[in-house]
């Protein structure tokens, strides 16, 4: 059955460094999405993806945060420069269009020291 | 703008016990309800939706009826098992002018553990 994959699943990173997280979304997918669940929190939206560009971008997703498709497989999460609030679970997620089931990954959770 | 919300957990029953978790929302106009379940270690997995008023979604023995009057979305299992132990959580996405947009809010997640 085809899933969604992300890499790593646990990273820890020193403030102020740059991260990138990666997804490889399920391949006949158009739909690209990046949530994130800081502990104890909500699942919150922070940027839809299609066509090559951004579609939706919550408040959250400021000048820090950027996303790329950069081979037509993956889609990556960057940080440019992490802060100690960016410690959160990070789940992608990929749809066919916008109306049918999002399949979401396993997640990676970050932790910035 | 629209939100979600869940009952308080964490969620502690014995097998065979009832389950209700519930959810209501704020949202302008029709949202898709959705409840999404996730196992430990894995993603978020969709366990069950509706997409209008008084549809009731099901899977896996879990039920939750798309209540417009008491803005509500409450999941139900009559007998729970052991490997239903996991994280729920409920979730809306809007639509506009008859397009859905693919963006999800979701509620904060309710915790469930079943004994044997």
């Amino acid at each position: 059955e085809p899933e969604v994959t992300q890499t790593p699943s646990h990273q820890v990173t020193q403030m102020g460094q740059e991260v990138i997280l990666r997804c490889v979304p399920i391949s006949n997918h158009l739909y690209f999405y990046w949530y994130r669940q800081i502990l104890g929190q909500k699942v919150e939206f922070l940027v839809s993806f299609y066509n090559n560009e951004i579609s939706e971008k919550s408040e959250i997703f400021d000048d820090q945060f950027s996303v790329e498709r950069p081979d037509g497989s993956n889609f990556t999460l960057k940080i440019r420069s992490t802060k100690l609030e960016d410690s959160a679970m990070y789940f992608c997620a990929s749809s066919r269009a916008q109306n049918t089931e999002a399949f979401f990954g396993q997640g990676t959770r970050l932790t910035v020291v | 703008g629209n939100s979600v919300t869940q009952m308080e957990g964490p969620v502690t029953l014995s097998e065979e016990a009832f389950l209700t978790i519930n959810c209501t929302y704020t949202a302008t106009g029709y949202p898709s309800l959705f409840w999404y379940v996730q196992y430990p270690g894995e993603g978020l997995q969709l366990l069950l939706k509706a997409t209008k008023a008084d549809d009731k979604g099901s899977n896996k023995g879990f039920e939750a009826t798309y209540r417009k009057e008491t803005t509500s979305f409450h999941l139900e299992k009559g007998s729970v098992q052991v490997s239903d132990s996991a994280v729920y959580f409920c979730a809306l996405r809007r639509r506009a002018g008859g397009t859905s947009y693919g963006k999800l809010t979701f509620g904060q997640g309710t915790i469930l553990t079943v004994h044997p």
